[in-house]
């Protein structure tokens, strides 16, 4: 249990369409990330945001935006959708810094058809 | 920028038996190290992390890792492996400034023999 929690869990749309995939941190935690696993791959670093600010971003195309909350909380917006969208979204919180732990949640299972 | 190669796709020990999984990384400072593994279906469940001090990291269930800055490696290991350690394991290097960007390897899927 990592005190992550993302939602939902699984989910499919249509090409062309807009996703929005939750994330809730632990608390304290001021710091998240969103990863992008395709099947069959490592995590790939999409972007990162602190304290509401997007600050880090992989090579992800516009697309991809994402809004971090207040209370921390975040949220991981894909538009467009493609095929290649398809994957699962991990976020990842932790408090700012280097030497912190990093707590992933479970993820959300995203097919796009 | 930093990256991480992960030599072996595909694993397969017997129960028991050791196990060494290989783990390569490239950044220019002090890297921030990790090994996380991931049950199918499932999300990532950190097992050791290396920041600095002593080479040799220990784990939880009983893994271990040792960094070696002259081979820019970070092996992952078990003495004995068990039925529930099949799963995919992950290498990262996280950013000096925050770990939380983290670039991750493309895994090793083990295969426990019984």
């Amino acid at each position: 249990e990592t005190g992550v929690t993302q939602s939902p869990t699984h989910l499919i749309k249509t090409r062309g369409q807009q996703v929005t995939l939750r994330c809730s941190s632990q608390s304290g935690h001021n710091t998240v990330s969103w990863y992008q696993q395709a099947l069959g791959q490592g995590p790939q670093f999409i972007f990162q945001y602190y304290r509401e600010e997007e600050n880090g971003r992989g090579n992800f195309p516009p697309r991809f935006s994402g809004l971090q909350f207040p209370n921390y909380s975040s949220e991981l917006n894909v538009n467009a959708l493609e095929l290649d969208d398809s994957a699962l979204y991990l976020c990842a919180s932790s408090s700012w810094g280097s030497g912190n732990t990093i707590y992933f949640g479970e993820g959300s299972w995203l097919t796009v058809v | 920028a930093q990256s991480v190669t992960q030599p072996d796709i595909h694993i397969t020990v017997s129960e028991g038996a050791s196990l060494e999984l290989r783990c390569n990384y490239s950044y220019g400072a002090t890297p921030y190290l990790f090994w996380y593994v991931q049950s199918p279906g499932q999300g990532l469940q950190l097992l050791l992390k290396y920041f600095s001090g002593d080479t040799l990291v220990q784990g939880i269930k009983g893994f271990e890792a040792e960094f070696k800055r002259s081979q820019s490696s970070f092996n992952l290991r078990k003495p004995s492996v068990h039925w529930s350690d099949a799963a995919e394991y992950f290498c990262a290097v996280g950013a000096p400034y925050n770990n939380n960007d983290m670039r991750f390897g493309a895994g090793t899927r083990l295969t426990v023999k019984p």
